[in-house]
């Protein structure tokens, strides 16, 4: 079935760990996202990829990183985990980010709890 | 600053009809789009509008009043499977979706 895969769906974590979540896409999308939501907020970007190889800073980059080594995987990295980042973290993927309806299709989401 | 607004809840019976209303401050605008999720899962795409007018799919209809900055969603012949969070998100003129905070509609019988 296309779209993309998260893991973990949850996951509970002591403040100060590192902690990668994996997001995995088969529709050969170029433009990749993380997005952050919490409640009362509206979901926001985190980090983006317009492109394999390349990666740009979203409106709430701090404390985290990704890469981009193909054009499926697309890693978001906590290094040092800390309460605040506490939510429910979505990965989502675009044909393009620069043109046109820009639709996202989104993971299932993970839900990241720092202690 | 950029901004959207949308209500935070609102209640509907089954069978009526619904209108939820998003208003937008951004820098430059590139298309309005709205989202449907359900509670603990991801959001799906439900329409998208860059021009002025009505758009109709099925029950549901988007509009666009681009020199007002309004948009809405209309769900008509409402369902309990419509019970879900509507998110507004707009497009500005580096293709970048700015996001409302979502507007969680409960569905009575």
């Amino acid at each position: 079935i296309a779209g993309i895969t998260q893991a973990p769906t949850s996951q509970i974590l002591a403040a100060g760990r590192r902690m990668t979540l994996r997001c995995t896409q088969d529709m050969r999308h170029n433009a990749m996202y993380w997005y952050r939501q919490d409640l009362g907020l509206g979901l926001r970007l985190i980090h983006y990829s317009n492109t394999a190889g390349t990666t740009g800073k979203g409106e709430v980059p701090d404390g985290y990183s990704v890469s981009r080594a193909n054009t499926d995987d697309f890693p978001l990295t906590l290094a040092s985990a800390v309460p605040s980042q506490t939510s429910v973290y979505f990965c989502a993927s675009s044909d393009s980010r620069s043109s046109g309806a820009n639709v996202l299709t989104f993971g299932a989401g993970s839900r990241l709890t720092v202690l | 600053g950029q901004n959207i607004d949308q209500p935070t809840e609102m209640t509907a019976t089954e069978g009526a009809i619904v209108q939820i209303n998003c208003t937008y401050q951004t820098s430059g605008f590139n298309g309005l789009f709205w989202y449907q999720q359900h509670a603990g899962e991801a959001p799906t795409f439900l329409s998208y509008n860059v021009l002025d007018g009505l758009e109709e799919k099925g029950r549901f209809s988007s509009f666009l009043s681009r020199s007002k900055g309004y948009s809405y969603l209309l769900l008509k012949e409402l369902q309990m499977k419509d019970s879900a969070s509507y998110l507004c998100a707009v497009q500005d003129s580096n293709y970048q979706l700015i996001w409302g905070a979502g507007t969680k509609l409960i569905i009575k019988p």
